[in-house]
């Protein structure tokens, strides 16, 4: 069992609708946890990062943690086709220097 | 411009030669990574450096070997023991464990 799991999609969904992205994890050890757009060809963009549980909201983006659940969303408000690429979400346990895992991405296509 | 950068785009390797991918920045972050990038998977850990002259190694570092001379620089050099080198390489660097923003990335093919 991978320690973090993601759907890789692909997700299709029209412009305007609200997307739902979503990660479980394994390793309860975990505390940071990050949201990472890639578009085609290009590096990761980090787009969110949380502590701990909660939300955290940042224009028409908001992550969420369930650490009771280990899952964790990143949710798009009035999607854009510009949000067209690939979501990967990363965690990593919080003190020094500690290995960030990464989830294989969402490929996410928003039609106009 | 802050950021990071990598250079080449794209680079072409012919069997039994060794490559280097550059990976330069200057946000003036201590911390730098190499990560492999294979379809269907999650980016793997190569190599990273917390400090000037010192690093270690990620989940798969065999036939790969990195050096950090300067804060701003941090080469990977792909070498011939690395029996399936075809990937997206990407560099990141990072001030906080939480936080690493990565380059645009080198293609590396097989000729």
């Amino acid at each position: 069992q991978k320690e973090v799991e993601q759907d890789p999609g692909p997700l299709s969904v029209p412009e305007g609708a609200i997307v739902s992205l979503n990660c479980t994890y394994s390793n309860s050890a975990f505390q940071y946890f990050m949201w990472y757009r890639q578009y085609s060809r290009k590096g990761p963009e980090l787009l969110m990062y949380t502590y701990s549980s909660g939300n955290k909201e940042d224009g028409r983006f908001t992550a969420q943690v369930d650490k009771s659940s280990k899952y964790i969303s990143l949710f798009i408000r009035d999607s854009q086709p510009s949000d067209s690429a690939t979501y990967l979400c990363a965690m990593s346990i919080s003190g020094g220097y500690q290995k960030v895992t990464f989830g294989i991405g969402t490929k996410l296509q928003v039609i106009p | 411009d802050g950021g990071i950068t990598q250079s080449p785009k794209y680079l072409f390797r012919k069997e039994g030669q060794n490559v280097t991918l550059s990976c330069e920045q200057n946000l003036n972050h201590d911390a730098m990574y190499w990560y492999r990038q294979d379809p269907g998977q999650g980016l793997r850990l190569i190599y990273y450096s917390q400090i000037v002259n010192d690093f270690q190694k990620g989940d798969i570092a065999e036939g790969y070997s990195v050096s950090r001379e300067k804060k701003e620089s941090f080469p990977l050099t792909v070498t011939s023991a690395q029996k399936n080198p075809t990937a997206f390489y990407l560099c990141a660097s990072g001030d906080t464990q939480e936080t690493q923003y990565f380059g645009p990335g080198t293609r590396l093919l097989v000729l």
